[in-house]
């Protein structure tokens, strides 16, 4: 199985400034199936960014995503309070489709 | 508009079953990959279960293979995950996911918890 780590697993931030997630894949991912989830406290986890960089529908264009290969990063560029959440990477490559372990943003 | 709506969790001892459902809506159900997700209480997300559209295929993760069964009924548009021989550590909330095309989970239902306690 793929493993996926994430970091940092937690992140305290002010509004307004801009925070990067990384995820490392133990083999090399294609870029078109690696994603990234918001999960707000107790709702169920929102596709955010699919593709490596694509925002899903309705996301705003403050979150990103880059990477290839066994390397991709998350942005929000200017982080709002509605962030608040736990974000995770997942891979779609191969069989089990496995999710990195999280990260909790926070504001300061 | 897509929906899962999830069913059958609860409270049950170790040792014993529960089958729960997801109910589908909004989409083409019989063309679809779907998934089962658990999430135990403060911690991360664990992929369990694949079905083929078709149930031609089905994977387990290592955690429940053997134990949990998943299997779909597509004149109903409902997804079953039968879980066999619970144990403390399969407490979690529960998610069906529906598969987009690039392997990612564009659709979940809303979770059912599962507690397993004496």
């Amino acid at each position: 199985a793929i493993v996926l780590n994430q970091s940092p697993s937690s992140i305290i931030a002010s509004q307004g400034e801009k925070v990067t997630i990384t995820c490392r894949a133990s083999s090399s991912i294609s870029s078109n199936y690696l994603h990234w989830y918001q999960q707000k406290p107790g709702a169920f986890p929102k596709l955010v960014i699919y593709s490596t960089s694509y925002r899903a529908s309705g996301v705003p264009s403050r979150f990103s995503g880059s990477g290839s290969g066994t390397s991709y990063s998350f942005t929000i560029s200017r982080v709002e309070a509605e962030d608040v959440a736990t974000y995770y990477c997942q891979q779609g490559s191969s069989n089990p489709y496995t999710f990195g372990a999280g990260t909790k943003l926070e504001l300061k | 508009e897509v929906q899962l709506v999830e069913s059958g969790g609860g409270l049950v001892q170790p040792g014993s079953s529960l089958k729960l459902s997801c109910v589908a809506s909004g989409f083409t159900f019989s063309s679809y990959n779907m998934h089962w997700i658990r999430q135990a209480p403060k911690k991360g997300l664990e992929w369990i279960a694949l079905i083929y559209y078709d149930s031609s295929n089905k994977y387990y993760a290592d955690s429940v293979k053997g134990r949990f069964t998943i299997s779909r009924d597509n004149s109903k548009n409902t997804l079953y995950l039968e879980m066999n021989s619970l144990r403390s550590e399969d407490t979690a909330m529960y998610y069906c996911a529906k598969l987009g095309w690039a392997y990612y989970f564009d659709y979940w239902g809303q979770g059912v918890m599962v507690t397993v306690s004496s």
